[in-house]
Order: C-alpha cells, then structure tokens, then sequence
C-alpha cells in the first residue's frame, strides 16, 4: 500500500532560519513525488514536483531513495512561507489520471 | 489561468439529506477528482474521473457516488448525509494528455460541509 507520512503536524520557525519539513513514503515502485502548499484563505497549489529538480521561493527537495524521504527545505525562513504544507506521492496512472496519496499535512509557522 | 469552481463556499446539511456539491473547470482536463480535508488526516481521494462517464473509486469512497455526464463538470454525491461526513470538500482537476504540466492537480477553493 502507498503511504505518505509527514511526521510533524506543526513547526515553527523564526524568521531567517533553516526549515525542514519532513516526508518519509512508502510504495514499492519508483514514486513521483511532490509537495502542495495551501497559504491562507487560498487554495491548494503545487509548490514543487522532484522530477523538476527545481527550486521555488527558495524551496527544494531531494527524493532520497534509499531513506525513503523526500524532505522540504528552505535555507532562510520568511514570513510569508507560513502556510500548510503537503507532500503528495502518485502511485498509480489509469489513462492519464495521476492520482496522488497525500500525508497529513504540516503547518509551518514563521515567527517574525 | 485555469479556473476550477465549486457550487457552495459554505453548505449545512441534515442528518439523511441527499447532498450534490458541483465542481466545474474551464482548462478542457480530461481528469477530475474529489477529497476531503481533515485536520491531522490530511487530504483523501474519495472518486476521481478520467473521461466523461468514467468514473474510479480512491481511497475512501463509502457514503459517496460521483457523476460525470459533461467533460467540464464533476458532480459528488451524498446519499444519505452523515454527521461523520461533515468536512472540508476540495476538487481537482489535471490535464490527462501528458502535454499540460506534468499531471499537476488544480484545486477549487473547497466546499465546507456541516452535517447536522
């Protein structure tokens, strides 16, 4: 079965310092992975997907195989990261149709 | 700008009311999906559809059936509403041709559902 854990339900950070949010999964294939971010009185939305390797408002993540973690980290925090933060893995594609597992969300708070 | 709109913002229910909550996209996507939100659960997929009268069960589909009669519009349905079923509902939407962003998902502003 397909697991996505985020063991942290709330963190918080001052502003300027290192974030982390943690994601360990579970699935026995090679996964795609992603993290959503949900800012206040706004809607879910993607915030970065591993294939990309990319970084967006300073966030990266690096898909560990081996620990089976792929872990959100922003060297400088700021206030405007503050929001819920998911990480999202998609097991399974029927006819194009990506479905995604999601953990259970992590609310980032940056203390000013 | 793609543009996914749910019926209701805010929707309270009687205990054994049959409920419709209504999500329309304006991108074209082939695929269409339905979650609830749950603080400490995080979000799961209860039906999603990848074609116009297609439909798959997700994760938690008890309680629920979904309709897709037009490509644009995909419809969640509560038989017999539950106390248990009050939540936040969201819909997604994502492009099935694979020449769109990467199967990314949109979501609508949500529908909050409260049984009582």
């Amino acid at each position: 079965a397909q697991r996505v854990t985020q063991p942290e339900k709330l963190l918080s950070v001052f502003k300027g310092a290192p974030v982390e949010l943690k994601c360990n999964y579970s699935y026995s294939g090679s996964p795609e992975l992603f993290w959503y971010v949900q800012y206040s009185r706004q809607r879910l939305q993607l915030l970065l997907r591993h294939i990309s390797r990319e970084s967006i408002k300073g966030f990266t993540a690096d898909l560990n195989k081996g620990e089976t973690s792929f872990h959100l980290k922003k060297p400088f925090a700021q206030e405007e990261d503050s929001a819920m933060y998911y990480c999202a893995l998609s097991p399974l594609i029927i006819q194009g149709a990506q479905k995604l597992v999601f953990g259970q969300g992590t609310r980032l708070t940056i203390n000013p | 700008d793609v543009k996914v709109t749910q019926s209701s913002r805010y929707l309270v229910k009687r205990t054994g009311e049959k409920v419709f909550l209504e999500c329309v996209q304006d991108m074209d996507h082939e695929n269409m999906f339905w979650y609830r939100q749950d603080p400490g659960l995080g979000l799961r997929l209860i039906y999603f559809s990848y074609d116009v009268k297609m439909k798959e069960k997700g994760d938690i589909p008890e309680g629920y059936s979904v309709s897709r009669e037009k490509k644009e519009r995909f419809s969640l349905i509560l038989e017999s509403a539950s106390t248990n079923q009050t939540s936040m509902y969201l819909c997604a939407s994502s492009d099935g041709t694979g020449l769109g962003p990467l199967y990314e998902q949109y979501f609508g502003p949500g529908t909050r559902l409260t049984v009582t």
